[in-house]
């Protein structure tokens, strides 16, 4: 049963062009993530939340951005799309920011860049 | 940095023969081990976590034990099915980054009747 959802299951879109994906957890977890899923299958922190901090992955570009309104959403934002931003993005979700708890992962949001 | 690392890209065996895939960490900070599994087109879901030194976990017929001598927390089924085809990440849960997971390349394990 799926607890973490993501809009829209597949985007495609132009070089330049800005785009945002949506993300909601129903679990009650306080952290949340986005991960990158590249052509390859490798899978990448890009941020890790939760209603006190925000961590950056320092390899990711400026032009992504997390975007939060509560701690049951994260938003991703792409100010400028590139093609080498093609790949599965996945929300995932826990619960204790500091302790050893299983993510719940999103059917991710497949993104191609034209 | 702390990284995870997965020998094995890719795994093909009959149905009813044992699995393995390694898994071998470098860390410089506290120890929390996961395999994840991914299924085509599904999302990633856990499969088995340990942080206790030399303690076996068990999960849908899949064990694992950390080992911190070795930095190694190998994945292992003692007889696959064809249900277990998918793919695999080993992942090192990372204290410095809001418990973010950082995870191995993956093995995609494909098994045939």
């Amino acid at each position: 049963e799926t607890a973490v959802f993501q809009t829209p299951n597949y985007h495609v879109t132009q070089v330049g062009n800005e785009v945002s994906f949506n993300c909601k957890q129903t679990l009650g977890h306080d952290t949340m993530y986005w991960y990158k899923q590249d052509s390859k299958k490798l899978l990448k922190i890009m941020f890790s939340y939760n209603n006190k901090q925000l961590i950056v992955n320092e390899t990711v570009p400026r032009r992504f951005s997390p975007q939060s309104s509560d701690k049951a959403h994260l938003n991703l934002r792409i100010k400028s799309v590139e093609p080498e931003d093609s790949a599965v993005y996945l929300c995932a979700s826990s619960f204790n920011w500091g302790g050893y708890a299983e993510q719940f992962f999103g059917p991710g949001t497949r993104l191609t860049v034209l | 940095g702390d990284s995870v690392t997965q020998t094995e890209g890719l795994v093909t065996l009959t149905e009813g023969l044992p699995v393995m895939l390694n898994c071998t960490y470098q860390t410089a900070y506290s120890t929390f081990l996961f395999w994840y599994v991914q299924h085509l087109n599904e999302a990633p879901k856990l499969l088995l976590k340990s942080s206790t030194d030399n303690k076996r976990t068990e999960h849908q017929g899949f064990h694992a034990t950390l080992h911190k001598s070795s930095s190694s927390f190998h994945l292992q089924k003692s007889s696959a099915q064809l249900s277990d085809s998918a793919l695999y990440y080993c992942a090192l849960s990372d204290p410095q980054g809001g418990r973010a997971l950082i995870f191995g390349t993956g093995t995609t394990v494909s098994v045939s009747p």
